[in-house]
């Protein structure tokens, strides 16, 4: 399985931004980034991926590091929205094999 | 876009019955689907990738013929649990990759209850 490490949970506060790490050491020359989150009880909503330079969309932004074993997400200005679990995922022959996450909480 | 849906958002079952659990791409085609079960307070688990025309393969610990899944046409891929028990129990969820894309859109998931 296609191993990521995240921080069980973290906290932010409202209208601030918030940068969630990823450690995939194991990471392949060709394997995407993909940043997926989870509201309770709801299937995972896609927010970003990339593969070696950072990327940008209207949700969030990806930031890669240079050698590729660890990236952020970037939430520029969280909202009480924003509160889910993200889970950071690397393709591995086209599927996603999902570590535990981190619970972002959000207060208000 | 990118709208994948799942049929029933939830059920309950008596031990012993069949479930047959719908997931379709609404609005592109997809070659590939693919099944998780998520346990409360776990994350998801793979449990098989479903190929259009083709059988679908199943990850190590899963077993094919209770978890059956048919991908009869590019917009329906259908998960049937067989002979349900309790331990069944989970939330089950569909994805769906466009053809020459990375990412997966997941459906709304299937709650599913043996009693």
């Amino acid at each position: 399985d296609a191993k990521t490490t995240q921080p069980n949970s973290m906290e932010s506060n409202e209208e601030e931004p918030v940068h969630l790490p990823c450690n995939h050491s194991t990471i392949s020359g060709t394997d995407y980034i993909h940043w997926y989150r989870q509201l309770p009880s709801q299937g995972p909503e896609y927010v970003i991926h990339g593969l070696t330079s950072n990327v940008n969309n209207r949700m969030a932004s990806l930031a890669i590091a240079e050698d590729r074993k660890s990236s952020t997400l970037i939430l520029h200005r969280a909202t009480l929205r924003d509160a889910a679990v993200y889970y950071c995922i690397f393709d591995n022959f086209n599927k996603f094999y999902f570590g535990s996450g981190t619970k972002l909480n959000v207060k208000p | 876009g990118a709208v994948v849906s799942q049929h029933p958002s939830w059920v309950i079952c008596k031990s012993g019955t069949s479930v047959k659990i719908e997931c379709r791409s609404l609005d592109f085609q997809a070659t590939t689907m693919f099944w998780y079960r998520q346990f409360p307070k776990q994350s998801l688990m793979l449990m098989a990738t479903s190929n259009e025309g083709s059988k679908a393969t199943y990850e190590q610990g899963v077993e094919k013929d209770k978890f059956l899944i048919n991908h009869a046409s590019l917009t329906l891929s259908t998960l049937t649990v067989t002979s349900a028990h309790p331990e069944d129990s989970s939330f089950y969820i569909c994805s769906a990759r466009q053809p020459g894309r990375g990412e997966q859109y997941f459906g709304p998931g299937t709650r599913l209850t043996v009693t």
